[in-house]
């Protein structure tokens, strides 16, 4: 089945900028979206379409693409921001959605 | 604006079939260009996305998880609903619903999701 690989946690100082990529074959193909989980919440969508930003979404989120690899950066990071982050795609066909690994970001 | 509202039993016996249902709120399930799904995430775990139904009725399901799962739509209730058969422990987790947004040039994400209800499966 297909899989998203994303690194399990990135640490980051307030005020720096927090990097966090996920990889996968079909992502040359396949539009990638990112969501923010705080816990005991659901998922946020805060880009789409690999880069876009949807309203509301803080300007400090931004992604970009590359490949096989996608990447959503913060810039700024606020203590707010302390969350998980999962990219989410879809296999070659587009049909089956997936969701990567997710990847925790702790604000230090 | 859309709200999208769980609901169903918070604990189901081994073997026996989970069933749940999202009541959308808010603006009617059959406009716009969306189609309904479930997403699940066990416990410290990530998400795992369940399957997909347009309000034509036409189905996706996680090929992992086809042989057990029916999502089905009710438009005169503006609800759908979800359907886990032969269930064990390894299906316990929060279960979402959401919508899914798409558009024309390709983009297609989960644009508003409910709260989640946790599902217990234990005897």
């Amino acid at each position: 089945s297909y899989e998203l690989t994303q690194p399990p946690s990135v640490s980051v100082s307030p005020g720096q900028t927090a990097r966090i990529t996920c990889s996968g074959d079909a992502l040359p193909k396949q539009y990638a979206y990112w969501y923010q989980q705080k816990p005991g919440q659901a998922p946020v969508l805060v880009i789409y379409k690999d880069s876009e930003r949807p309203s509301g979404i803080p300007e400090r989120f931004s992604g970009s693409s590359s490949g096989t690899t996608v990447t959503l950066t913060i810039s700024g990071v606020q203590a707010e921001d302390e969350a998980d982050y999962y990219c989410q795609s879809a296999d070659s066909s587009g049909t089956y959605k997936v969701f990567g690994t997710g990847t925790k970001v702790t604000v230090l | 604006q859309v709200q999208l509202q769980e609901s169903g039993p918070g604990l189901v016996k081994p073997s026996q079939t989970l069933s749940l249902t999202c009541t959308v709120s808010g603006g009617s399930i059959s406009s716009g260009s969306y189609y309904w799904s479930w997403i699940r995430q066990p416990a410290g775990k990530g998400l795992e996305w369940i399957g997909r139904i347009y309000t034509s009725g036409s189905t996706n399901y996680n090929p992992s998880l086809k042989s057990r799962v029916t999502i089905s739509v009710d438009t005169s209730k503006n609800q759908f609903s979800l359907k886990l058969s032969s269930v064990t422990a390894a299906d316990t987790a929060v279960y979402y619903c959401a919508r899914g947004y798409y558009d024309s040039s390709g983009g297609d994400a989960f644009d508003i999701w409910g709260q989640g209800t946790m599902v217990t499966v234990s005897s």
